[in-house]
This record gives C-alpha cells, sequence and structure tokens, in this order.
C-alpha cells in the first residue's frame, strides 16, 4: 500500500535562503507527484504537477523534482519570502485496476519564513 | 472565475442531526471527490465520482453517503454524525485522468 511521508513537519528559516522540501513514497507505481500549498481557513492550491516520466518541473521560484527510483520528490524554493509562509503538502496519484485513480497524500511541512 | 464552492464553511452540530456539504464546481470536470483532513493525519478520502451516478469509497468512508445526480454537484451527507466526524473537509475537482486538482475552501465541522 502506498505511504507519504514528509519530513520535517514544521521548518522556519529567515527570509531570504533557499529551501528544500521533502516528500517520499513506498510505491515507484505512481503515475504523477503533485505539490501543493495551503494557508490557514483556505482550500488547497495546486503548485506543481510532475508526471511520472518527467524528472523536474519548474514555476517561477519553484522547482520540484522526482526520483521514482529512490521514491524521493522534493520542493525548492528560491529566495523564500515572508508571503512563502503555508503548509506544503505533496501527493501521489496511483492508478487502480478499474482505471480509477486516487491521491495519496503526506501530512505536509509547515513553512515559517522569518522576515 | 474557474472554482469549487462548499457550502456552509462553518457548521456546529450535535450527535445524531443529519446534515449535508454541498460542493459545486464549474469547470465541467468529471471527477470529484471529498476528503477529510485530521491534524497530524494528512488528507484521507471520503469518497469519489468518475461521473454522474458513479461514485465509489474512498480510504474513510464510514458514516457518510454521497450523491452525484449533476455533473456540477457532489453533496456530502452525515446522516447521524458523530464527534469522531469533527474534521475540516475539502471538496475537490479535476479532469478524468490524475490532473490538476481543484479544491474548495473547505468545511470546518464540529459535532457535539
Amino acid at each position: 500500500k502506498q505511504e507519504v511521508t514528509q519530513i520535517p513537519a514544521a521548518l522556519s528559516v529567515p527570509e531570504g535562503e533557499n529551501l528544500v522540501l521533502n516528500c517520499s513514497f513506498t510505491d515507484s507505481a505512481i503515475y504523477n507527484l503533485q505539490w501543493f500549498r495551503q494557508d490557514p481557513g483556505k482550500g488547497l492550491t495546486s503548485l506543481l504537477l510532475i508526471q511520472s516520466s518527467q524528472r523536474e518541473q519548474t514555476s517561477g521560484r519553484l522547482n520540484a523534482s522526482l526520483d521514482k527510483s529512490s521514491g524521493r520528490s522534493t520542493l525548492y524554493i528560491a529566495a523564500s519570502q515572508p508571503g512563502d509562509s503555508a503548509t506544503y503538502l505533496c501527493a501521489a496519484a496511483v492508478l487502480h485496476m478499474d482505471s480509477n485513480y486516487q491521491l495519496i497524500w503526506g501530512a505536509g511541512t509547515k513553512l515559517i519564513i522569518k522576515p | 472565475e474557474a472554482q469549487v464552492t462548499q457550502n456552509p464553511r462553518y457548521l456546529i452540530t450535535v450527535t445524531g442531526k443529519k446534515l449535508t456539504v454541498t460542493c459545486s464546481q464549474n469547470m465541467n470536470h468529471e471527477y470529484m471527490s471529498w476528503y477529510r483532513q485530521d491534524p497530524g493525519l494528512g488528507l484521507r478520502q471520503i469518497y469519489y465520482s468518475m461521473n454522474v451516478e458513479v461514485t465509489d469509497k474512498g480510504d474513510v468512508p464510514e458514516g457518510y453517503k454521497v450523491s452525484r445526480k449533476e455533473k456540477r454537484n457532489f453533496p456530502l451527507i452525515l446522516e447521524s454524525p458523530s464527534p469522531n466526524q469533527t474534521s475540516l473537509y475539502f471538496c475537490a475537482s479535476s479532469l478524468p485522468s490524475p490532473d490538476t486538482q481543484y479544491f474548495g475552501p473547505g468545511t470546518r465541522l464540529t459535532v457535539l
């Protein structure tokens, strides 16, 4: 059964630093890997989606990588800003035999960027 | 504006009183799902629907019902809520393939 883990659960860094958030999954048979951001009192916002055949995706200051063989994905945030403070979640998409799919979620990393 | 809406946003109720949380999307998405989010446990899928009149159980379906009579709506029904269903609930929609998920703002439910 696929399990997704995010370590650390919380991270606090000074503004301006580059940082890496980690996501690991137990089964390499994933369809894609998705990163989301969750702000307090709000829903989740999709940040990046990496297909299983891809190695990385970039959007602005964000870069997500995927290494299926090691069961790892990382989210790199360059030049962090206080507005980046949020909880970041990763989810692995798995396909079932009946073609239905399911997202398996990590518990998230709460990121605080100190001004 | 493309969006997923949920109502109500906040709800406090008592054990056993039936309630419905509505979810609606305006993106013509086939796939819709309900999640609950609890501290330290991440998001867990309750039910999902691949299309109209097609629903399936997720990981934690006990105590919940859903229906998909129209493409845009996917209500979550708690026929007899219990305190262990106190949680933050999210509705999401996407295209049929495991594509980008669009989430509603969440419904914070407290069952006393």
